[in-house]
């Protein structure tokens, strides 16, 4: 158990939906990644936060968005879903700031199944 | 940019044998962390091992051992004695350790599987 917790864990939705999924970062993390692992694909880095603040995006198609709350916990909002949107998607987490330097050890949570139908 | 080799897609493996996964690398930065993760069948990403390119001493928790070598930029996992449960995909990753923001750079996997 790497301490992350993602809900919901399974998930199924018709295109044109919008989901949300909820992350809980390792407790003392301030540091929330989410990236997306689609069918036999490698794993995307989407975006991450630093206790509150968006420090880094990456591949995150705009009907996407996420934030971090003030407790820290982190939503990965979906939009107009499309079938290509069908993937896992991880929220993992970390102590530090990448963008402070001196390394990171980032665990992930067992994440969150999106099938859109 | 960083990136993250693994040569090979798939590994076979005897029970209770030893098997190496290679990796390399290709940074231009001096200070970086490398790691192993296993996802095995439930998708998991499970951290294995973490090795940081300052330290010469090669990494070890317990069966899992890595060979780092800095020069050649290439960092293998060792599996020693195998067993069922290692069977999974076993992806290589790569972080900068001078700021800059997240790079975890990820490899495309070596599926292991454990024979009896």
């Amino acid at each position: 158990d790497s301490g992350v917790t993602q809900t919901p864990k399974h998930l199924i939705t018709a295109t044109g939906q919008r989901v949300t999924l909820r992350c809980s970062p390792r407790s003392g993390d301030l540091s929330v990644y989410w990236y997306q692992q689609s069918l036999d694909q490698g794993l995307q880095f989407l975006i991450q936060y630093y206790n509150g603040e968006e420090r880094a995006k990456g591949n995150i198609l705009e009907r996407f968005s996420a934030q971090q709350f003030p407790d820290l916990h982190s939503e990965l909002n979906l939009s107009s879903l499309e079938l290509g949107d069908s993937a896992l998607y991880f929220c993992a987490s970390s102590v530090r700031d990448p963008w402070a330097g001196g390394g990171n050890t980032i665990y992930f949570g067992e994440g969150s199944w999106l099938t859109v139908v | 940019a960083q990136t993250v080799t693994q040569s090979q897609p798939e590994m076979s493996v005897q029970e209770a044998e030893t098997v190496t996964l290679s990796c390399t690398y290709d940074t231009s930065e001096s200070d970086y962390y490398l790691f192993w993760y296993k996802q095995p069948p439930s998708r998991q990403m499970i951290l294995v091992i973490r090795q940081e390119a300052y330290k010469q001493q090669n990494a070890t928790e317990n069966r899992f051992s890595v060979n780092f070598q800095k020069a050649a930029k290439s960092f293998s996992l060792k599996i020693s004695d195998s067993q069922l449960g290692d069977a999974a995909m076993y992806f290589c990753a790569y972080i900068g350790g001078t700021g800059g923001g997240n790079k975890l750079t990820f490899g495309t996997g070596t599926q292991l599987k454990v024979e009896l």
